[in-house]
């Protein structure tokens, strides 16, 4: 069975800084994928990153870029310059195989950005 | 990727009753997964939905407590029966369209009184 961590339950950065939110992932699987999604106080859930085991390079999209360390089994979020719409519920999850599969998120960290 | 469509997005509900989540996809998804959020937690799998077969529930969850249909490949919907104040917890879909696309609802916000 997969399992989530992530260590950080709140934050608080200040506005245009960078923040890196933890997470690190066991699993015996060797084909897997690492999301991240954002959860505002509204409760969608947003895509944000992902990041697939066989992956060579980190991902990256936009002011999100992930920090895979597969070694480790850490799969950091990173965001640069944050924003104050950045405060929110922030989720890893993993993922097994390459299609059908469900996710299993990790118990979230909650980011505030200070003005 | 698809985009989903929840309703109810919010409800409060007498305990003892039921409520019955929608949601459509607008395109057609071979899997679908119903997830709850309790208050302060993170998303615990429900059940994962087939189209013209039984779900698959996750230990914990039963089918007569969270009957679930999959009628075609784009509309799937969650009930949540006989309902207790414990049930009070954001329920949400999503799909899932290859290894990188998970897309969810809106959700739906359940307050049982």
């Amino acid at each position: 069975a997969q399992k989530i961590t992530q260590t950080q339950p709140g934050m608080f950065v200040q506005e245009k800084e960078a923040v890196t939110l933890d997470c690190t992932y066991d699993t015996s699987d060797p084909s897997y994928g690492l999301f991240w999604y954002k959860q505002p106080s509204s409760g969608e859930m947003i895509f944000l990153i992902y990041q697939g085991s066989y992956d060579q390079q980190n991902a990256t999209e936009g002011r999100y870029s992930l920090n895979f360390q597969k070694a480790r089994k850490s799969a950091n979020l990173v965001i640069s310059a944050s924003q104050l719409g950045d405060s929110a519920m922030y989720f890893c999850a993993i993922a097994h195989g390459f299609g059908n599969e469900k996710l299993t998120f990790g118990t979230g960290t909650r980011l505030t950005i200070i003005p | 990727s698809a985009v989903i469509s929840q309703k109810p997005s919010r409800d409060i509900c007498q305990r003892g009753t039921s409520l019955t989540i929608q949601c459509q996809v607008d395109s057609q998804v071979t899997m679908m997964f119903w997830y709850r959020q309790q208050p302060g937690q993170s998303l615990t799998l429900i059940a994962t939905a087939n189209q013209g077969s039984e779900a698959t529930y996750e230990s914990g969850f039963v089918i007569d407590k969270f009957p679930i249909s999959r009628p075609n490949l784009t509309f799937s919907t969650l009930t949540v029966s006989n309902m207790s104040p414990e049930d009070s917890s954001i329920y949400l879909c999503s799909d899932q369209t290859g290894s990188y696309g998970y897309t969810f609802g809106s959700g739906t916000r359940l307050t049982v009184v």
